[in-house]
């Protein structure tokens, strides 16, 4: 199967601590988004990237969050300083640019802060 | 801002169908979309319907849109048990898509 996956699944960690995300996109896709999803809502877009370029970052990504996408494939998502009102899913997903309307997601890294 | 509200709940009967509304307020979406969501799972693109055209049809789901009124509803046909998930309305450029919090939709026998 070669859908969009990310790793990991679950992570719980202490307040203050930095996590980090993996997402591996479908392998022939070049443009990757990044979006948070809390209890009871829909899905907020993070950001995006077109092959290893960080496009556009939403007013919800804080200072203390990083994505990158260093050679165009993979991408990692960093949270600093975790505070619990980061407890939340962060799902992945990827789209061929010249089809930007299929977006494809991953099953999410639910993260609890503690 | 955009914003995008979907009731939270539908109970349907096995068999019957279901409608899944949502309202919308951005008019310059090119695509309005609909997602799936089953517990612990990511979204599933279950359809998209492009901006001129008002109704899309594919197997037991029909999508109709109403621009003027910013009105987009979801129809399954024939609902199963398998249906029974969170459908998630979604509007913006497709770089950035803007949900609703969802509707549940239970399906019972």
């Amino acid at each position: 199967d070669t859908g969009v996956s990310q790793d990991p699944r679950h992570k719980i960690t202490k307040r203050g601590q930095n996590v980090t995300f993996r997402c591996d996109p479908i392998s022939e896709h070049n443009r990757l988004y990044w979006y948070r999803q809390t209890l009871g809502q829909g899905p907020e877009f993070l950001t995006y990237f077109q092959n290893e370029a960080q496009l556009e970052k939403s007013r919800l990504l804080s200072d203390r969050f990083s994505a990158e996408r260093p050679k165009g494939s993979f991408s990692t998502l960093e949270i600093q300083r975790t505070e619990q009102g980061d407890s939340a899913m962060y799902l992945c997903a990827s789209s061929l640019v010249e089809r930007p309307y299929e977006q494809y997601f991953g099953p999410g890294t639910r993260l609890t802060v503690t | 801002g955009e914003d995008v509200e979907q009731s939270l709940f539908l109970s349907v009967r096995e068999g019957d169908s279901s409608v899944i509304n949502c309202t919308y307020t951005d008019s310059s979406s090119t695509y309005l979309y609909w997602y799936k969501q089953e517990p612990g799972a990511g979204l599933q693109l279950l359809t998209y319907i492009f901006s001129n055209m008002d109704m899309k049809q594919d197997q037991r789901l029909t999508v109709l849109l109403n621009k003027k009124d910013k009105h987009l509803s979801l129809r399954i046909a024939d609902t199963q048990t398998g249906d029974s998930a969170i459908y998630f309305c979604a509007e913006g450029p497709a770089s950035k898509l803007t949900f609703g919090t969802g509707t549940r939709l239970q399906v019972t026998l």
